[in-house]
């Protein structure tokens, strides 16, 4: 079975921009969640999308936001970069069954913000 | 709101010997779950290990296992035999468990483990 999978894995974009990073996670799993980590903050979460609706949302502010597709696929997107945000973004993807829980990491993208 | 501390922000210790990681947690909650994950140079944040906090015994996978003390909050993961390919930053993680919605980690600061050959 394939992992979770993340497009781009490299990224360089300059401030004022946007950007959009893609998420597939693993066959079958429906839950996918996003991380940001920097070597300051360390890994944070951003949010966390199931059956294309966002359950749950860290705190981040509103240039930070996401979508999930029928197909369980992930987007998120980042709008008017700031140099702050050049980081290791991070998806996983997730599988609940009754009183078992696992969270899979993608690789991860590299966003670096000059 | 959950917190993970790890108070070792690095640790070396010789191949083949046995190294223990701390972890300690503070929540209110009674059901979650605890995991540990290594993150070798690669980035590739890999599950290491899982502990539901409603189960007694201790996990074990292989050549980790962990040390779950419920009442004081804490999880030490403890590898034996240490390999070279052991050698990443390893992150405790914390979860809720239970209520719809949850699938969030808490992570704590990481402890850079360097296995010397």
């Amino acid at each position: 079975k394939a992992g979770v999978t993340q497009t781009p894995r490299y990224l360089i974009k300059t401030r004022g921009q946007q950007v959009t990073l893609s998420c597939s996670p693993i066959s079958g799993h429906r839950s996918v969640s996003w991380y940001q980590q920097t070597p300051g903050q360390g890994l944070q979460f951003l949010f966390e999308y199931f059956s294309e609706t966002q359950r749950n949302k860290g705190n981040f502010p509103g240039r930070f936001s996401g979508r999930q597709f029928s197909n369980s696929r992930s987007e998120m997107n980042v709008s008017t970069l700031e140099l702050g945000d050049s980081a290791l973004y991070l998806c996983a993807s997730s599988l609940v069954r009754a009183g078992y829980y696992e969270q899979y990491f993608g690789p991860g993208t590299r966003l670096t913000v000059t | 709101a959950q917190t993970v501390t790890q108070s070792q922000p690095e640790m070396s210790v010789q191949e083949a010997e046995t190294v223990t990681l701390s972890c300690t947690y503070d929540t209110s909650e009674n059901n979650y779950y605890l995991f540990w994950y290594k993150q070798p140079p690669s980035r590739q944040m890999i599950l290491v290990i899982r502990q539901e906090a409603y189960k007694q015994q201790n996990a074990t996978e292989n050549r980790f296992s962990v040390n779950f003390q419920k009442a004081a909050k804490s999880f030490s993961l403890k590898i034996s035999d240490s390999q070279l390919g052991d050698t990443a930053m390893y992150f405790c993680a914390f979860m809720k468990h239970g209520s719809f919605g949850n699938e969030k980690l808490t992570f704590g600061t990481g402890t850079r483990l360097t296995i010397i050959p």
